[in-house]
């Protein structure tokens, strides 16, 4: 069946760093590709989304590039702050409308 | 603020009881997904309600059921507690065929001793 697969975390970075969180799937077909965020003490959030090969998906400075070769949609951010601390999953969305999630990586970025 | 409310915030039950749990759609969306989300893990799908009648399931064991209601609010039954059961559960409402847009609530979590 269709899957996801995260970096492990913690990832402790300092403010103004760069940063990635790799994510690669497994599906059959081409399926919308998500990161969502979870801040301490706070529901799932979309980050952003990308729904076909090559799209680009941004907000809040993070971007991620739906790569159909390597079936990766990693997540970057050029400058992390001491805010963006929370823990991102990567998604997809099955045939059934359905979301499939990594395991999460908790980002943490100290001052 | 996404407009998903889940009640209550922190539960907790003992092994073998029975829980519901309560979430209140954004306005506008008419479908409900359940999500449990295990500690350091991510959601697993349990199942989504669309126009009162469930509408796709997870792998997960007919003692999870459901309601959704015409004002679109549902509830999250689970009977026979088990300990395995400790988890965060989530609550997303959306539009129908459109996962896309959904929005989730803060959680419910759900100790079972």
């Amino acid at each position: 069946g269709d899957s996801v697969t995260q970096m492990e975390g913690p990832v402790t970075l300092s403010e103004e760093a760069f940063l990635t969180i790799n994510c690669t799937y497994t599906a059959t077909g081409y399926p919308s590709l998500f990161w969502y965020v979870q801040y301490p003490g706070e529901g799932l959030q979309l980050l952003l989304k990308a729904t076909k090969a090559d799209d680009k998906g941004s907000n809040k400075g993070f971007e991620a590039t739906y790569r159909k070769e390597t079936t990766s949609f990693h997540l970057e951010k050029g400058s992390v702050q001491v805010s963006d601390s929370a823990v991102y999953f990567c998604a997809l969305e099955d045939s059934n409308y359905q979301l499939i999630w990594g395991a999460g990586t908790k980002l943490i970025i100290k001052p | 603020e996404t407009g998903v409310t889940q009640s209550p915030t922190h539960l907790i039950k003992t092994r073998g009881q029975q829980v519901t749990l309560r979430c209140s759609s954004q306005s506008g969306h008419n479908t409900v997904s359940w999500y449990q989300q295990a500690l350091g893990q991510g959601p697993q799908f349990i199942f989504q309600y669309y126009r009162e009648e469930e509408n796709g399931r997870g792998n997960f064991p007919p003692r999870f059921s459901g309601l959704q209601f015409p004002n679109y609010s549902s509830e999250l039954n689970v009977n026979a507690l088990e300990l395995d059961d400790s988890a965060l559960y989530l609550c997303a409402s959306g539009r129908a065929h459109m996962n896309t847009e959904a929005f989730f609530g803060q959680g419910t979590r759900l100790t079972v001793v």
